[in-house]
């Protein structure tokens, strides 16, 4: 069975400081997909990226970074200089690589405060 | 506005009383992926359909069921309502069969009451 462990549930900061989410995760399968995903208090959830399970590669998208570890199995997400609208509920997921079934952590919900 | 169109945004019905859910995926989706948000048990992947085809299946109860339409556009019934149905029912699409870059809805809100 998969599995996700975001064990943040809340974390408070002031806007300009660098945060870290993290991710853990479960599976039995040798190929699959991560993924984070953003809830803003509008509602809708929004992509923001996957990773495949054999690219172990970090990736930075501007002020967004991710630090796949295949070996802690651990797909953490940092925030640089946050921004007061990175408020919002931010979850991670993980796929079985051939359908869609997928399941997602209990979601951490990131404040960033002026 | 993520292309993918939920309707209704809301819905109020009674216990025991059977509601329909419609999704039209962003255009060229063949993906369509159903979703339920409560506060206790968080975000639940339903049932996957990929161009007519069911592809996967999640915790989704016996009294619900979906399908996908000829033209992609996707329901979800959901019948003999409980109290715990409460909840947001996400529909996401995507080009691919796998689990990708997914476009979610903004969501029916459905209370049982």
């Amino acid at each position: 069975a998969q599995k996700v462990t975001q064990a943040q549930t809340e974390i408070s900061v002031v806007e300009k400081e660098d945060v870290t989410l993290d991710c853990v995760y479960e599976t039995r399968d040798t190929t699959y997909y991560l993924f984070w995903y953003k809830q803003p208090p509008s509602g809708e959830l929004v992509f923001l990226i996957r990773r495949n399970s054999f690219d172990e590669q970090n990736e930075i998208s501007g002020r967004y970074s991710w630090n796949f570890q295949k070996s802690t199995s651990s797909f953490n997400f940092t925030i640089t200089a946050s921004q007061v609208v990175d408020s919002a509920v931010y979850f991670c997921a993980l796929s079985e690589a051939r359908a869609g079934k997928s399941t997602f952590g209990d979601g951490t919900t990131l404040t960033v405060k002026p | 506005d993520s292309g993918v169109t939920q309707t209704p945004k809301h819905l109020i019905t009674a216990t025991g009383q059977r509601v329909t859910l419609r999704c039209s995926p962003r255009s060229g989706d063949l993906s369509v992926y159903w979703y339920q948000q409560s506060l206790d048990q968080g975000l639940q992947f339903l049932i996957h359909y990929y161009n007519g085809e069911e592809r996967a299946k999640g915790n989704i109860l016996e009294r619900f069921s979906a399908q996908q339409f000829p033209d992609l556009h996707s329901e979800l019934n959901l019948s003999s309502l409980e109290l715990g149905d409460s909840a947001l029912y996400f529909c996401a699409s995507s080009v691919e069969e796998s689990w990708g870059e997914a476009f979610f809805g903004q969501g029916t809100r459905l209370t049982v009451v």
